[in-house]
């Protein structure tokens, strides 16, 4: 069973640039969420993928996009980036059911820098 | 509105010493509890949960924590610390109906040989 795979595992940019980060989600699972961790800090939730739709979004601008392909990896992206925006980025997978708790697994993550 | 509160951004204790890093959450529902390790340059790895079943939780490598509805306290303990077991420790709550969650500031263990 393959866990759950971020690339790539850092990443230099510059100030009003835009990345994407890549995700793919564990095996059997159809749902993605993003965290963002600053340096120091617990992660934030960005949003959560599910069936190729936002599902949810956390308190980030709407700079911050994303998109879940029908294989359920997901991509995060980010336009006009700003220096705060440098952190780790956390991917998460899970197989969302119904009326179950869904248990998030989580990948290794991306960091990014902002210059 | 869910969040938890880590008491302590940095604990240390000696080889063999009792472990405990303290957790605190607010919750209008019945919380789902949870707690993370993150090893350097590493992602997110669960210890163990809280799902409103037996409210000592059992976790891996050794931790467990107790959940107590009057205290609103999910702390985590390990009876014996290892050289291993230096990393940082995040406290989480389930936050909304699509199962986000909403982490802790985090609580990093030293071990001390």
């Amino acid at each position: 069973e393959t866990g759950v795979t971020q690339s790539p595992t850092h990443l230099i940019k510059t100030r009003g640039q835009q990345v994407t980060l890549r995700c793919s989600s564990q095996s059997g699972h159809n749902t993605v969420s993003w965290y963002q961790q600053a340096l120091g800090q617990g992660p934030q939730f960005i949003f959560q993928y599910y069936r190729e739709e936002e599902n949810g979004r956390g308190n980030f601008p709407p700079r911050f996009s994303g998109l879940q392909f029908p294989n359920y990896s997901s991509e995060l992206n980010v336009n006009a980036l700003e220096l705060d925006d440098s952190a780790l980025y956390l991917c998460a997978s899970s197989a969302r059911q119904q009326g179950a708790y869904n248990e998030q697994f989580f990948g290794p993550g991306t960091r990014l820098t902002v210059l | 509105a869910q969040s938890v509160t880590q008491l302590g951004s940095h604990v240390s204790v000696s080889e063999g010493a009792l472990v405990l890093l303290r957790c605190n959450y607010s919750s209008s529902v019945p919380p789902y509890l949870f707690w993370y390790v993150q090893y350097p340059n590493q992602g997110l790895q669960l210890l163990l949960k809280y799902t409103s079943a037996a409210t000592l939780v059992k976790g891996i490598n050794g931790f467990e924590a107790e959940f107590k509805k009057s205290e609103t306290s999910f702390h985590l303990t390990k009876p014996s610390a290892h050289m291993s077991d230096a990393a940082e420790y995040f406290c989480a709550v389930r936050g909304g109906s699509q199962g986000n969650l909403i982490f802790g500031k985090g609580t990093k263990l030293s071990v001390k040989p």
